[in-house]
C-alpha cells in the first residue's frame, strides 16, 4: 500500500523559503520509472502543477515557478523535498505530493498540507 | 504550455443522471490524459488514466474517451457520492497542467 504524506510550515512570512517534505512508503524511489511530484491548490481554485523528481534524479519544473523551485530526494529516508523561495501571499495554497510511474498519472496522493504566507 | 479547458465549470445535476464533463487540449496529447475527482478538504483521487482507462477500484460507471485535443468524462448514474469536482490532467509534455475544474452539483 502507498502512502504519502506532507509536512513542513503552515505559516510563513513574505519572502521566506518554503521547506515541504513528503514522507512516503509502499514503494522505492530507487525503482524504475518512479517520481514523485508536487502540484498546490489555492482555496477555491484549480490543481497546479510545480515539479517532479524521478528515481535517476532527473528533475522538472514549472517554467513559471522553475527560478524559485527546487526539488530534492532522500531515498534512504523515503523523503522528496520541495523548497520555494520568495514566499508571496499569493503562494498561499495546498500542497500536495503524488507517486506516479514515468511522470504520467498521478496514482496516489499525500493529504496535502495548508501553507498560508502572512506577514 | 499546454492548456487545459473543461466545459461546463458547473454542472448541476440528479441522481441517476447521465453526467458528461468535456476537457479540450490546446494542442494534440494523444490519450496521455487523467481525470480526478476531489471532494471538498480532500486530496484529488484518480478515475481514468491513458483517457480510458479505469483505475482500480473505481466504480463502473465512470468511464472516459476521447483522444487528440478532445476528452470526455461520463458518469452513467450519477450517484450521491459523485458530487464533487472534477479535473483533467495532461501528461503528454511539461509541464503538466490541469483544467479548471468542473463541480458537480446537487440541482
Amino acid at each position: 500500500q502507498i502512502t504519502l504524506k506532507e509536512s513542513g510550515p503552515t505559516l510563513v512570512k513574505p519572502t521566506q523559503t518554503l521547506t515541504v517534505t513528503c514522507t512516503f512508503s509502499g514503494f522505492s524511489l530507487s525503482a524504475s520509472g518512479v517520481g514523485v511530484g508536487w502540484v498546490r491548490q489555492p482555496p477555491g481554485k484549480a490543481l497546479e502543477w510545480l515539479a517532479l523528481i524521478y528515481w535517476n534524479d532527473d528533475k522538472r519544473y514549472n517554467p513559471s515557478l522553475s527560478s524559485r523551485l527546487t526539488v530534492t530526494k532522500d531515498t534512504s529516508k523515503n523523503q522528496v523535498v520541495l523548497t520555494m523561495t520568495n514566499m508571496d501571499p499569493m503562494d498561499t495554497a495546498t500542497y500536495y505530493c503524488g507517486h506516479t510511474i514515468l511522470a504520467r498519472k498521478f496514482d496516489n496522493w499525500g493529504q496535502g498540507i495548508l501553507v498560508t504566507v502572512s506577514p | 504550455d499546454i492548456q487545459m479547458t473543461q466545459s461546463p465549470s458547473t454542472l448541476s445535476a440528479s441522481v441517476g443522471d447521465r453526467v458528461i464533463i468535456t476537457c479540450r487540449a490546446s494542442q494534440s496529447i494523444s490519450g496521455w490524459l487523467a481525470w480526478y475527482q476531489q471532494k471538498p478538504g480532500k486530496a484529488p483521487k484518480l478515475l481514468i488514466y491513458d483517457a480510458s482507462s479505469l483505475e482500480s477500484g473505481v466504480p463502473s460507471r465512470f468511464s472516459g474517451s476521447g483522444s487528440g485535443t478532445e476528452f470526455t468524462l461520463t458518469i452513467s448514474s450519477l450517484q450521491p457520492d459523485d458530487f464533487a469536482t472534477y479535473y483533467c490532467q495532461q501528461y503528454n509534455s511539461y509541464p503538466r497542467t490541469f483544467g479548471q475544474g468542473t463541480k458537480v452539483e446537487v440541482k
